[in-house]
Formats: C-alpha cells, structure tokens, sequence
C-alpha cells in the first residue's frame, strides 16, 4: 500500500525558518518524482514545488522561489521541504503528493499544518 | 502561466441528482503529438487530503464510480456526477498539468 506522510508541523514566528519532511513507503520513490502542494485555511489548493526522481531539476511556484527549497534522499525515502524568511501567507496544510510517469499526482499524503504568527 | 477557472464555485444538490460543473483554462491543454489533454480532477472530502479521480481529461482512476463521467478538450472540460450520492458532498478541484501545475479554486458540492 502506497504511503505519504508528512511531518513538521508547527506554529513559527514570521521571518523564521522551517524544515518539512515526507517519508514514502509501499512504492519505488527513486522512480517518481515528488511535490510540495499548500492549502491555506479555507482556501484551494496551490502546487508549490517538484522535484525529478534523480534530484536533475526542481521547479517553484513564483510565490515561494527563492525562500523555499524541495530536495529528496532516496536512500531514506524522504522528500523536504525547506522554508525560509516565513510570511504569515505561507500559513497552510502542506502536502507531499508523487507524480507517475504521466505527471498527474497519483496519490497524496494526508498533510502537516504550518502557521506563521507572531 | 496557465490559469484554471471553474464555475460554480458552490453547487446545491440532491441525492441522485445529475450534476455538471465546469473547467476552463487559459490556454489549450492538448497535446498535439499525442493527442492527449492535460487536465486531471480531484475530490476533496472535510478533513481530507486530495484524491484523483480523472486523468487525461476523461479517464477515471482505478476504483472511482462509473457516475464521475470527466469531458472535454482544448480549453473546456466538464465533470459530471450522473446521480450524486452523499458520500460526493466534496470539494472538486481541476488541474492543469500541460506546464507544470494549476489547479482550479474549487466546486464545492453541498447538500440541498
């Protein structure tokens, strides 16, 4: 059975940093790329970040490049999220989601909240 | 950037209803070399995370009711529920995944 969980969870202060992870099981995570996608409270969903199975490329969603980092240890199964200079929109359920060979999302972690609040 | 739009934002309905919502981007998602459109559905029940239903446009995904009927190509498609029943009351999301990824902001089903 394929599973995602996420971990990490946690209130911050904003302009502070924060470190999400995701570890897979019950698939070959070294063959499937991998995303970061938020879902503020209330709000809809708003894929972030992806990461190639081989770590060869990562892409960004404009309103996280350059203070957040996607990055992958195959060998422990685990896809991060790294967040810097934290904004109080970056408050949201964050989940990891793998892409198969045709790029849709096949399956989807069950999420860890993060809120930013002074 | 490929913008998803979906229309209505919020659906009453009734237990064995027909129901159609809509999905439109800025920009055509087929791809010419295959023939094939980029655009998935996805249901998301309170409390839940996502979960697929249609890929390519129009293929359901392993395990999904025959009533969840996706449609479409181009720059419009439409998901259809042929008789809602409780267990869809959800959150129904398009995206987009021709460049990157978009997602639609939501069709909410509730109940009449």
């Amino acid at each position: 059975e394929v599973q995602l969980v996420e971990s990490g969870e946690g209130l911050v202060q904003p302009g502070s940093s924060m470190k999400l992870s995701c570890v897979a099981s019950g698939f070959t995570f070294s063959n499937y790329g991998m995303n970061w996608i938020r879902q503020a409270p209330k709000k809809g969903l708003e894929w972030i970040a992806l990461i190639y199975y081989d770590s060869s490329s990562k892409y960004y969603a404009d309103s996280v490049k350059g203070r957040f980092t996607i990055s992958r240890d195959n060998s422990k199964n685990t896809l991060y999220l790294e967040m810097n200079s934290l904004r109080s929109e970056d408050t949201a359920m964050y989940y990891c989601a793998n892409v198969n060979s045709d790029w849709y999302f096949d399956f989807w972690g069950p999420g860890t909240m993060v809120t930013v609040s002074s | 950037d490929i913008v998803m739009t979906q229309t209505p934002s919020s659906q009453a309905v009734s237990a064995g209803e027909k129901v159609t919502m809509s999905c439109k981007s800025s920009q055509s998602l087929l791809y010419n070399e295959n023939k094939k459109n980029y655009l998935a559905w996805y249901q998301q029940k309170p409390g839940q995370s996502p979960k697929l239903l249609i890929y390519w446009a129009s293929t359901r995904e392993s395990g999904v009711p025959d009533r969840f009927i996706g449609s479409g190509s181009g720059t419009d498609f439409t998901l259809t529920i042929s008789s809602v029943q409780a267990e869809d009351l959800a959150v129904y999301y398009c995206q987009q995944y021709y460049n990157l990824y978009t997602f639609g902001a939501g069709t909410k089903l509730e109940l009449k």
